[in-house]
């Protein structure tokens, strides 16, 4: 079967640095995509990984580890505008490269 | 810029009413999805079409269908409209299986 694990909901101050973890288990594991969703809008693609190691991407960075079953992301220099919810997806080929979600992590950035 | 559209922002409807939700993509992808959103849940895969005319059931596909006449074009249908499908429904396209997803913005449709 196949299981997305991340923190409901996660607060931190403008400036600062946060990390939003997801670990998963798959079967036919071929990638890890997160991203961005505010409050009654369209799901937006951040950042892909399908290799172990480290995605930068200006302020955003994402991490894989296949071995662990483990990805994070971080976000530095946080803003008011990054308080969203993160969505962390997982491609499983033996189901055919559907992506599965996870239940999304909401950021409360705070003054 | 992929654009993905859905025919509306929100939408009521009244139990056994048939509803359409139209989703239409202008990048040519091969691929086109469609999800619900609902809290503490995610999003869960209802259908999903590879090509024209192909569709291929998600993991919760009981009480809808869907129709994929063109490529730009994916429909999805709910035959008798019931309250516990009261949820955001997002659209999404892909190049093809491997590449990334854009969503369109949604429709929450509420059903009394």
């Amino acid at each position: 079967g196949q299981n997305i694990d991340q923190p409901t909901e996660m607060t931190a101050t403008e400036g600062a640095i946060v990390q939003i973890n997801c670990t998963y288990q798959t079967s036919g594991f071929n990638g890890l995509f997160w991203y961005q969703q505010h409050a009654g809008e369209a799901p937006t693609f951040l950042s892909y990984n399908v290799l172990d190691g480290l995605e930068e991407k200006g302020r955003f960075s994402s991490f894989l580890s296949r071995s662990k079953g483990y990805s994070y992301l971080l976000l530095k220099e946080l803003q008011m505008k990054d308080s969203a919810s993160y969505l962390c997806a997982v491609r499983d080929d033996n189901q055919g490269g559907k992506l599965i979600f996870g239940q999304g992590t909401e950021l409360s950035v705070k003054p | 810029d992929v654009k993905v559209t859905q025919s509306s922002r929100y939408l009521v409807k009244r139990t056994g009413e048939k509803v359409f939700l139209e989703c239409v993509q202008d990048m040519d992808h091969e691929n086109m999805f469609w999800y619900r959103q609902d809290p503490g849940l995610g999003l869960r895969l209802i259908y999903f079409s590879y090509d024209v005319k192909m569709k291929e059931k998600g993991d919760i596909p009981e009480g809808y269908s869907v129709s994929r006449e063109k490529k730009e074009r994916f429909s999805l249908i709910l035959e008798s409209a019931s309250t516990n499908q009261t949820s955001m429904y997002l659209c999404a396209s892909s190049v093809d299986r491997i590449e990334t997803q854009y969503f369109g913005p949604g429709t929450r449709l509420l059903v009394l």
